[in-house]
């Protein structure tokens, strides 16, 4: 058990540019979440998928970003067109679907700065 | 928006001493779960309260559950400078899968 992984740790961009974050959760783990952070805030929701289907957004995500989660393994987030106010840790969890108590496991995150 | 509001923001205590931090939220909830962020790194699940439990324990924590005031506390006894982070109360309103945070309390534990 590897636990979750992302990639890149850090990104830094140029506003207007396109970025993608990539997740790959515990490897048999059917849940698979994205959360934003902001400094001294905790992390808020965008989104969710049971294996490859997203199941729920957030209204927090913007018609510039989007998820996938291909054969409902790794997932990618990307964020197109940046802007400054996107800049913060984006963390991704996974959790065993085991039933209605689940915890989730957090990868390290993949901070954001936008220029 | 977050449900959860931890108290107090910060905290400062000496090795050796305990560490209480409380939580509020404002609609019902299935359970509640207590997290551990270290400075720049991802959250660690510390202990899950169900709604109908009213305290558990796990090691040196110990997690209270007062529903009828939407409120949860967390203590950490003898505490270590390892525990230096922060933590965040998170609430499941039902479904498991859209866990709500909120901002957070700091603990830093001084040698």
């Amino acid at each position: 058990d590897t636990g979750v992984s992302q990639d890149p740790r850090h990104k830094i961009t140029k506003r207007g540019q396109n970025v993608t974050f990539r997740c790959d959760p515990i490897s048999e783990h059917n849940r698979l979440y994205w959360y934003r952070q902001t400094l001294g805030q905790g992390p808020e929701f965008l989104t969710y998928f049971q294996n490859e289907a997203q199941l729920e957004k957030s209204r927090l995500l913007s018609d510039r970003f989007s998820a996938e989660r291909p054969k409902g393994s790794f997932s990618t987030l990307e964020i197109q067109r940046t802007e400054q106010g996107d800049s913060a840790m984006y963390l991704c969890a996974s959790s065993p679907s085991e039933g209605l108590d689940e915890k989730l496991f957090f990868g390290s995150g993949t901070q954001l700065s936008v220029l | 928006s977050q449900q959860g509001e931890e108290d107090p923001q910060a905290l400062s205590i000496q090795e050796g001493e305990n560490a209480t931090m409380n939580c509020s939220y404002k609609t019902s909830i299935n359970n509640l779960q207590w997290y551990r962020q270290n400075s720049g790194r991802g959250l660690v699940h510390l202990i899950l309260i169900r709604s109908n439990e009213r305290e558990k324990h796990s090691g040196r924590l110990r997690v209270t559950l007062d529903t009828s005031k939407k409120s949860s506390s967390l203590l950490i006894t003898a505490s270590r400078a390892a525990d230096t982070a922060s933590y965040f109360c998170a609430t499941d309103r039902g479904g498991g899968y859209k866990l709500s945070f909120g901002a957070g309390t700091t603990v830093t534990v001084r040698a």
